[in-house]
């Protein structure tokens, strides 16, 4: 079966632009996790969707936002964007919410802010 | 504040010979703990997991050690292998939480 599908794979855009990335889970998943990963930090949560509702959220400022739809497929945006936000975004799905679920994850968007 | 850390970003080893990276976590709430590898243009996979309740598990080439008293958990490969080249992520969680990553270490298998 399809693994998770993250889209744009790679993303330029200008400071103080606004960006949206799509991850489509694996088929039957309902919880999507979204991930931060740079250099310097490894890899920190953002948030977690579960049923269209999120359950968890890592300590990212506002401009970070996410929502997830009835068909499981889930949106990451990010509003004004800072040099800062370059990063590689990371999505990960599993079937439900809670750790004894395990974790498959997407390819990542690279975006780059200029 | 890193609850998990990686203090070595990088390590290479001999073929064939064993490979360990180590963790160390700062939260005693932490009751599982993963292991991610994670190739160039991928997305990190699952690798082994281990419980609090246990101290080691073992799965193949790949066996994790967990020290709850000095909060630290290894990650052992034997015999190491070339394919094994990648960026090593260890991960922990608390109950009903998010998990939090290490920052990685990068492990070359030099054939």
């Amino acid at each position: 079966k399809a693994g998770v599908t993250q889209t744009p794979r790679y993303l330029i855009k200008t400071r103080g632009q606004q960006v949206t990335l799509s991850c489509s889970p694996i088929s039957g998943h309902r919880s999507v996790s979204w991930y931060q990963q740079t250099p310097g930090q490894g890899l920190q949560f953002l948030f977690e969707y579960f049923s269209e509702t999120q359950r968890n959220k890592g300590n990212f400022p506002g401009r970070f936002s996410g929502r997830q739809f009835s068909n499981s497929r889930s949106e990451m945006n990010v509003s004004t964007l800072e040099l800062g936000d370059s990063a590689l975004y990371l999505c990960a799905s599993s079937e439900g919410h809670g750790i004894s679920y395990g974790y498959t994850f997407g390819s990542g968007t690279r975006l780059t802010v200029v | 504040d890193q609850q998990v850390k990686q203090n070595s970003p990088s390590l290479s080893v001999q073929e064939g010979r064993i490979s360990i990276l180590n963790c160390d976590y700062t939260n005693s709430m932490f009751d599982y703990f993963l292991w991610y590898k994670k190739y160039p243009a991928e997305g990190p996979t699952f690798l082994i997991s281990i419980s609090s309740i246990k101290d080691k598990n073992e799965d193949g080439r790949f066996t994790v050690f967990l020290n709850k008293s000095a909060k630290h958990l290894s990650l052992h490969i034997v015999p190491s292998q070339p394919g094994d080249s990648a960026v090593y992520f260890c991960a922990a969680s608390a109950p009903g939480n998010q998990f939090y990553f290490g920052t990685g270490t990068s492990l070359t298998v030099i054939p």
